[in-house]
């Protein structure tokens, strides 16, 4: 069965620097993946999608990649601010028709 | 728009009650999921439905679980009996339509069954 593993439980870095969060995945590749944000006692806030004939997006701060050859999706977040600070999550479906499933998410901190 | 409308926000039962979740979509969206998130397993999608439809319940846990749809604006998910190892937050979601497009969250139903 499909797996989605996020690589890290928890990443900490220090403002201004930029986080990469990592996202893999097994078996063949999904049609898209989404990124989500949430934060403690809330629900996930969609952030950002990528199909699978897309290498790259931005938003603002944010870029996401997806290569097919490593099945592995990057999520960046420039010039990192305390504000970043939550648990973000990837997600993936095969079609538009699958259901998508969800990785574990990692907590990212970013100290001051 | 009030987003996704989720009711109540906290509940706490005995065990072997019966459990009723209630959701309210964003007006307009066709697709509607629920969610249940728990430390030890993450973010799993229990049912979807699309256009009122149950599409794919495998992730219903068993039996006890049922879910309903009777109109675009109202979804229910109820367990019956309730159980201790039921206890997570239960997020519904709503899309503009099936595929690649956002979900949009309500804020969850924190479940405690004891």
């Amino acid at each position: 069965s499909q797996k989605i593993e996020q690589n890290s439980e928890a990443l900490n870095i220090q403002e201004g620097k930029t986080a990469t969060l990592t996202c893999n995945y097994t078996n063949y590749s999904p049609a898209y993946l989404q990124w989500y944000r949430q934060d403690p006692g809330r629900g996930p806030v969609f952030l950002l999608l990528i199909r699978e004939n897309e290498k790259e997006k931005r938003k603002e701060r944010l870029k996401v990649t997806f290569d097919t050859t490593l099945k592995q999706s990057l999520f960046h977040i420039t010039a990192s601010q305390p504000a970043d600070s939550a648990t973000y999550l990837c997600a993936l479906a095969y079609s538009s028709a699958s259901k998508i499933i969800f990785g574990s998410g990692t907590r990212l901190s970013i100290r001051p | 728009d009030a987003g996704v409308i989720q009711s109540p926000r906290h509940e706490v039962t005995e065990m072997g009650q019966e459990v009723t979740l209630r959701c309210k979509p964003i007006s307009g969206h066709n697709s509607l999921f629920w969610y249940r998130q728990t430390m030890m397993r993450g973010l799993e999608l229990l049912i979807y439905f699309n256009n009122n439809v149950p599409i794919d319940d495998s992730g219903m846990p068993e039996d006890r679980f049922s879910a309903k749809m009777p109109n675009a604006s109202f979804s229910t998910l109820k367990i019956q009996p309730s159980e201790p190892r039921d206890s997570a937050v239960y997020f519904c979601a709503s899309s503009a339509r099936q595929g690649d497009y956002e979900q949009y969250f309500g804020p969850g139903t924190r479940l405690t069954v004891t």
